[in-house]
């Protein structure tokens, strides 16, 4: 089974700021890698599939990248609504096991 | 538009059995892969079962030989059938499109399932 380990687990950040959430898999997989932000008492929201395709409505300052073993979400300029946990999850092979999560908080 | 519904969560004891639904809209459940996710409170998402297009199934380590996911075409909904329960399995479950190209591209609002006695 390929495991995610997600960091770092927590983040201050500010609004404005560029931040960067890295997901590692236990072993080289295909792109077959999602990012979904989750805000509390809500469902996950997709943000970004394949690894690097953006979800329909999503907001561009979001982007993902990487391959093999690395791969990243990038939020290009923080804003208020983007305060939340963030999941990347692989759909590799089964289990399609999610990362423990990045919980993103406001300084 | 496409929603999903989930019905069935509450408070049940140790060892009892509890069945949640997940009614689709938009969508034809049996054409898709379907999944349940769960989450303990104040915990991360954790991947629970899936039922393929073509009828397979598959469930984590964790619930295997206790929960059955099952799918009913003609009204269109998913189930998850939870038998033997723990106390580790009080959560969230989440009903969920996919995993395909688009990982999970639908949710639904979650039901709660607390066991305790």
């Amino acid at each position: 089974a390929i495991q995610l380990t997600q960091s770092p687990s927590s983040l201050s950040a500010s609004v404005g700021d560029r931040v960067t959430i890295t997901c590692r898999a236990s072993q080289g997989m295909t792109n077959a890698l999602v990012w979904y932000q989750q805000k509390s008492g809500k469902a996950p929201k997709l943000l970004i599939y394949d690894a690097s395709s953006l979800e329909s409505g999503v907001p561009s300052r979001f982007s993902g990248s990487g391959s093999g073993t690395d791969f990243t979400l990038t939020i290009s300029s923080l804003q208020p609504e983007d305060f939340a946990t963030y999941y990347c999850q692989q759909y590799n092979s089964y289990p399609p096991h999610f990362g423990q999560g990045t919980r993103l908080e406001i300084k | 538009e496409v929603q999903l519904v989930e019905s069935g969560g509450g408070l049940v004891q140790p060892g009892g059995s509890l069945r949640l639904s997940c009614a689709a809209s938009g969508f034809t459940v049996s054409s898709n892969f379907m999944s349940w996710v769960r989450q303990a409170p104040g915990k991360g998402l954790e991947w629970v079962s899936v039922i393929y297009s073509a009828g397979s199934t598959y469930y984590a380590d964790s619930v295997k030989g206790r929960f059955i996911i099952s799918r009913d075409s003609s009204k269109n909904t998913l189930s998850l059938q939870m038998n033997s329960l723990r106390a580790e399995d009080t959560a969230v479950y989440y009903c969920a499109r996919g995993p395909m190209i688009r990982g999970h591209d639908y949710w639904g609002q979650g039901a709660l399932v607390t066991v305790s006695s």
